[in-house]
């Protein structure tokens, strides 16, 4: 199956820095990619969509300020988190739609990357 | 607009022994269901899923889900658990109209297996 990778798996940070999160599709190529946000013991709320080559389109509540994502070629999508603080710490899981697979909904979820801020 | 119920945050089952785990969503619209399963430090991967078709819908690890379109319910079953069964369960929605929109999931359950 196809397989979604992110670096780094887990990174801590002081506030006020900013954290770079990339996901990467390995062995296809995916023009939308999806960025979830996962609080201890609750389910992923959907942050984000990211279109290679256009601007990402946030949910609401989510601050594109803050979380700053780049699509820039068809297996890369990166999550900057700006300033960051306490609050902002979770695991932040990434997901790629493979257009090939069936119907082309088939979505392949990265390992997650813990982000924790000091 | 959608959501997700998964009614149980925590199940424990004995080994050998028959679970459900239950999953309601709403929506004004059809939907496609996603079931993923989430191991101990591990990403989430997808258990099975309903897009059409059969109302009834199987893993090849055991599990099976029935869609019903009445009690807007994807309930997951397995007839017998395994110690390795042990995981996060996720049940999601996404809109079939929707072409790249994500995934909704519900809070998750928590499959448990005592020995």
């Amino acid at each position: 199956g196809a397989v979604v990778s992110q670096h780094p798996s887990r990174v801590i940070c002081k506030s006020g820095t900013s954290v770079k999160i990339e996901c990467r599709s390995l062995d296809f190529q995916a023009t939308t990619m999806f960025w979830y946000r996962q609080f201890p013991k609750q389910s992923l709320m959907l942050m984000a969509t990211s279109n290679e080559g256009s601007k990402a389109t946030y949910e609401q509540g989510v601050e594109k300020d803050k979380f700053l994502i780049n699509h820039a070629s068809l297996t890369l999508s990166t999550l900057t988190v700006t300033s960051a603080h306490p609050e902002d710490s979770s695991f932040y899981i990434c997901s790629a739609r493979d257009p090939a697979g069936e119907l082309g909904y088939e979505q392949y979820f990265g390992p997650g990357t813990r982000l924790t801020v000091t | 607009a959608q959501s997700v119920t998964q009614l149980d945050s925590q199940v424990p089952v004995f080994e050998e022994a028959p679970v459900e785990l239950r999953c309601n969503y709403s929506s004004s619209v059809s939907v496609y269901l996603f079931w993923y399963v989430q191991y101990p430090n591990q990403g989430l991967q997808l258990l099975l899923k309903y897009l059409s078709g059969s109302t009834l819908v199987e893993s090849i690890n055991g599990f099976e889900a029935e869609f019903n379109k009445s009690q807007t319910s994807f309930h997951l079953r397995k007839p017998s658990v395994h110690i390795s069964d042990t995981a996060e369960y996720f049940c999601a929605v996404s809109d079939p109209r929707g072409g790249a929109d994500g995934l909704t999931f519900g809070k998750g359950t928590h499959l448990i297996i005592q020995p």
